[in-house]
């Protein structure tokens, strides 16, 4: 069985502040990694899919990294606002999945004015 | 609004009843996925269709859970004689297939079993 998993389960910083949180993965059959942030009551929305090694991505204050030969991704979020408060989700897409992914529990972040 | 639709947004339904969830996925997308997420877990996949046909099931899905896909448009998930389990958020999601795209999730349909 394929696990993802995700570390903090929760963070809470201030405004202005910046952060990191942790994915970790089976490194074998590895296909594609992917980064969602989900805001309550509304929809996941992806942020990066990424599959090469070494691949870094950024879009705005958030960026991300992969290793798949170690089996981890960060991804980086600069200059926190309270707008960037959600939860993030990590999700393996791998080799014969047909493309269902397999998430991460999530890390909660929670970002004080 | 072009994004996946979900329907309804919430269902509160006695222990023993049926449901059934509607997902409306982006048009021109031939990949369609559910997922269920309980409290304190990541989603957690059910069932994939490409078109109409349902390509994938997950052990999670009971003998109680059908989902279908008509001519490939929008799809339904039902629940047979619910239990308090069943309860969670239920989304669906859909994709191009393209290699290394992303799947665009609906807002999600919560159950509540009580």
């Amino acid at each position: 069985i394929l696990n993802v998993e995700q570390s903090p389960q929760s963070l809470h910083v201030q405004e202005g502040d910046s952060t990191n949180f942790t994915c970790s993965f089976p490194s074998s059959n590895f296909y594609a990694l992917h980064w969602y942030r989900w805001e309550t009551a509304k929809s996941p929305e992806a942020l990066f899919v990424m599959t090469l090694n070494g691949d870094e991505k950024k879009k705005g204050r958030i960026s991300a990294t992969l290793n798949t030969k170690e089996g981890y991704s960060y991804l980086y979020i600069k200059g926190s606002q309270p707008e960037d408060s959600a939860t993030y989700l990590c999700a393996l897409n791998y080799g014969g999945s047909q493309g269902n992914l397999i998430f991460g529990k999530g890390t909660k972040l929670s970002v004080k004015p | 609004d072009t994004g996946v639709s979900q329907n309804p947004r919430h269902k509160i339904t006695k222990r023993g009843q049926n449901v059934t969830f509607r997902c409306d996925p982006i048009s021109e997308h031939n990949r369609l996925y559910w997922y269920r997420q309980t409290l304190g877990q990541g989603p957690e996949f059910l069932t994939y269709f490409q078109n109409e046909a349902q390509l994938e099931k997950s052990r999670l899905l009971s003998d109680r859970f059908s989902a279908e896909r008509p001519k490939g448009s929008f799809s339904t998930l039902e629940i047979q004689r619910t239990e308090q389990g069943d309860s969670a958020m239920y989304l669906c999601a859909s994709s191009s297939g393209r290699r290394n795209t992303e799947a665009f999730f609906g807002q999600g349909t919560r159950l509540t079993v009580v």
